[in-house]
């Protein structure tokens, strides 16, 4: 069955510190890998889209991994703000099948404390 | 910018009322789907449609219903709403293909009472 499985369900960290997110994933065929950022009382907005042979890929403070081997990403924040504060959604897209064939994560929430 | 929008922000409706939630999106997409959030659950999706008058079923499709008449308006439709429908709706669209990013709208918080 096709899963992905998010760690951990929330975090709390200090303004400036880092953190990393993770995502575990059971999708085959594997397409691409997704992570959003969802604000509270909004829709999810994209941060990263990775395919099989991408394994880094950043935007901004934000840095994803995947490694296709153990079918693992993370997401790192650096510097973190008060505006991180935020569910963090990894999405798994499989090859074939029907379009609307992406699998959530059931999110990370992280809380930016001052 | 890719722009999705969504007829309401927050909606509250009466148990039995037929309830319609519209998304349009303003990028040309051939794609369009509809999810439902809910805590400790995630998204799941609802229905979704890859041209006009075309729909497929996604996870969740028992009590719902969807009209395409036009490529950037995609209807979601509740026939006679239910308790068990109190949720969150967030719209999407993307480009035709499965590796394309989607582009969520702002959402509606349904209520029914």
């Amino acid at each position: 069955k096709n899963q992905v499985e998010q760690s951990p369900q929330s975090l709390i960290i200090l303004e400036g510190k880092n953190c990393t997110l993770q995502c575990n994933y059971t999708v085959s065929p594997f397409s691409n890998l997704r992570w959003y950022k969802q604000d509270t009382g909004r829709g999810p907005v994209s941060l990263t889209i990775m395919t099989f042979s991408e394994n880094t890929k950043s935007n901004g403070r934000y840095t994803a991994t995947l490694d296709a081997d153990t079918k693992q990403s993370s997401l790192h924040i650096t510097a973190s703000q008060l505006s991180d504060s935020a569910s963090y959604i990894c999405v798994v897209s499989a090859y074939g099948g029907s379009q609307g064939n992406l699998i959530f994560g059931k999110g990370t929430k992280l809380s930016v404390k001052p | 910018d890719v722009k999705v929008t969504q007829s309401s922000r927050y909606l509250v409706k009466r148990t039995g009322e037929k309830v319609f939630l519209e998304c349009v999106q303003d990028m040309d997409h051939e794609n369009m789907f509809w999810y439902r959030q809910d805590p400790g659950l995630g998204l799941r999706l609802i229905y979704f449609s890859y041209d006009v008058k075309m729909k497929e079923k996604g996870d969740i499709p028992e009590g719902y219903s969807v009209s395409r008449e036009k490529k950037e308006r995609f209807s979601l439709i509740l026939e006679s709403a239910s308790t068990n429908q109190t949720s969150m709706y967030l719209c999407a669209s993307s480009l035709l293909g499965g590796s394309y990013e989607q582009y969520f709208g702002p959402g509606t918080r349904l209520t029914v009472t």
